[in-house]
């Protein structure tokens, strides 16, 4: 089945350790990006790449890191996480520019 | 940048027609997507419009005028499962980026 895979779906952590979030898709992709979504804010860009090793950032890149060593992984990294980026994280990916994203389960983070 | 606008919520009667607008300010443009998302759950991809028109998949169409910056989604023979929310996305020039609305909740009432 053709898919994104986020994991995990849920996460309570602390503030400062450092998390990574993992997404995979399995259809060959060469777009996918990490979106943030929260109330009356809508969903944000994080980060996107548009081939390996290939990044850039969003319109929120702060606090995020991210890679993409293989076409079909794009892991979302926060080193120190803060309370503030408490959200419901979507990975998504999109086989090319004309094509709509394909968007895994959603994360949800909570840092105390 | 973009600037995306969309009513934040509509009501309908089931079997009724709606229409959701999408107005849009852009740099540059390189498509408009519509998708779906319903309450807890991840977004689902509706429409794609690059060219001035009329896109239409089964009850569901959506319009997109460029000199305007304007896109609108139609629903038609609403059923109670439409209720969600439709939101409006638009690719720039550099088709990495993708900005979205804030979103449309549609209730549909028996």
């Amino acid at each position: 089945e053709a898919q994104v895979t986020q994991n995990p779906r849920y996460l309570i952590t602390v503030t400062g350790k450092k998390l990574t979030v993992t997404c995979s898709q399995n259809m060959n992709h060469e777009y996918m990006s990490w979106y943030r979504q929260d109330p009356g804010l809508g969903l944000r860009q994080i980060y996107y790449s548009m081939n390996v090793e290939v990044t850039d950032k969003g319109d929120v890149p702060e606090g995020y890191k991210v890679s993409r060593k293989e076409k079909r992984n794009f892991p979302l990294i926060l080193e120190s996480p803060s309370p503030n980026q408490t959200s419901l994280y979507f990975c998504a990916s999109s086989l090319s520019s004309g094509g709509g994203y394909t968007f895994g389960s959603g994360t949800r983070l909570t840092v105390v | 940048g973009q600037n995306i606008d969309q009513p934040t919520e509509m009501t309908a009667t089931e079997g009724a027609i709606v229409q959701i607008n999408c107005t849009y300010q852009t740099s540059g443009f390189n498509g408009l997507f519509w998708y779906q998302q319903h309450a807890g759950e991840a977004p689902t991809f509706l429409s794609y419009n690059v060219l001035d028109g009329l896109e239409e998949k089964g009850r569901f169409s959506s319009f997109l005028s460029r000199s305007k910056g304007y896109s609108y989604l139609l629903l038609k023979e609403l059923q109670m499962k439409d209720s969600a929310s439709y939101l409006c996305a638009v690719r720039g020039l550099n088709a990495g980026k993708s900005t979205f609305g804030d979103g449309t909740t549609l209730t549909v009432k028996p």
